[in-house]
């Protein structure tokens, strides 16, 4: 079946400028996850979100980002007033949800590359 | 809080030669652990997992023995192939779902 997909694949955009990356999960796959993959800080967890309960936000660097579910299933984050440290690829996953949840397997997209000049 | 350490590289290696990858954790409670890889220009995707101490994982020709004792999880093949040349990195999940990772180690397999 399909898997994680994220669009776009890459983004180039210029400092300041508002960005939106998307991801659909793996249909039946009620938990969805946000990761960044940086250089300086490897792979970082940003937010969570399983179901209709509230997202843990606890990873997210700053306030000018900011992620929603709709429906259940696709995922948009967002970063406002990109900085040039932002710059990193951003990966979607997404788990069964049900059970314990440390057990599951996270299944991971190809991530968006987002460059800020 | 929840860390993992994983041997710095590159390696490099010939063919058929054996690879470990040496993988350490810290964690408050029994986490699972798990090896994802990542291919030249491909996303992350999950080698093997084992979710309690002793369990042993494995796919593709690697393993990884859950050993608590030694809090580690070393990824192990015996015979590699050029198609193995990836980033390998090793992570856990404690109490919850956040994955924590190690920095990842670059493998390159040459013919």
């Amino acid at each position: 079946g399909a898997g994680v997909s994220q669009s776009p694949s890459n983004k180039v955009t210029e400092k300041g400028k508002d960005v939106e990356l998307r991801c659909d999960p793996i249909s039946g796959h009620t938990a969805l996850y946000w990761y960044r993959q940086s250089l300086g800080q490897g792979l970082e967890f940003l937010i969570y979100f399983q179901g209709n309960s509230a997202p843990d936000k606890s990873g997210l660097p700053s306030d000018r980002f900011s992620a929603e579910r709709t429906g259940g299933s696709v995922s948009t984050l967002t970063i406002q007033r990109t900085q040039q440290e932002d710059s990193a690829v951003y990966l979607c996953a997404s788990s069964l949800g049900q059970g314990r949840l440390s057990n599951q397997p996270q299944h991971f997209g190809d991530g968006t590359r987002l460059s800020i000049l | 809080g929840n860390s993992v350490t994983q041997m710095e590289g590159p390696v490099t290696l010939s063919e058929e030669a054996f690879l470990t990858i040496n993988c350490t954790y810290t964690a408050t409670g029994y986490p699972s652990l798990f090896w994802y890889v990542q291919y030249p220009g491909e996303g992350l995707q999950l080698l093997l997992k084992a979710t309690k101490a002793d369990d042993k994982g494995s796919n593709k020709g690697f393993e990884a023995t859950y050993r608590k004792e030694t809090t580690s999880f070393h990824l192990e093949k015996g015979s590699v192939q050029v198609s193995d040349s990836a980033v390998y990195f090793c992570a856990l999940s404690d109490h919850d779902y956040k994955l924590s990772f190690g920095a990842g180690t670059t493998v390159t397999v040459r013919a």
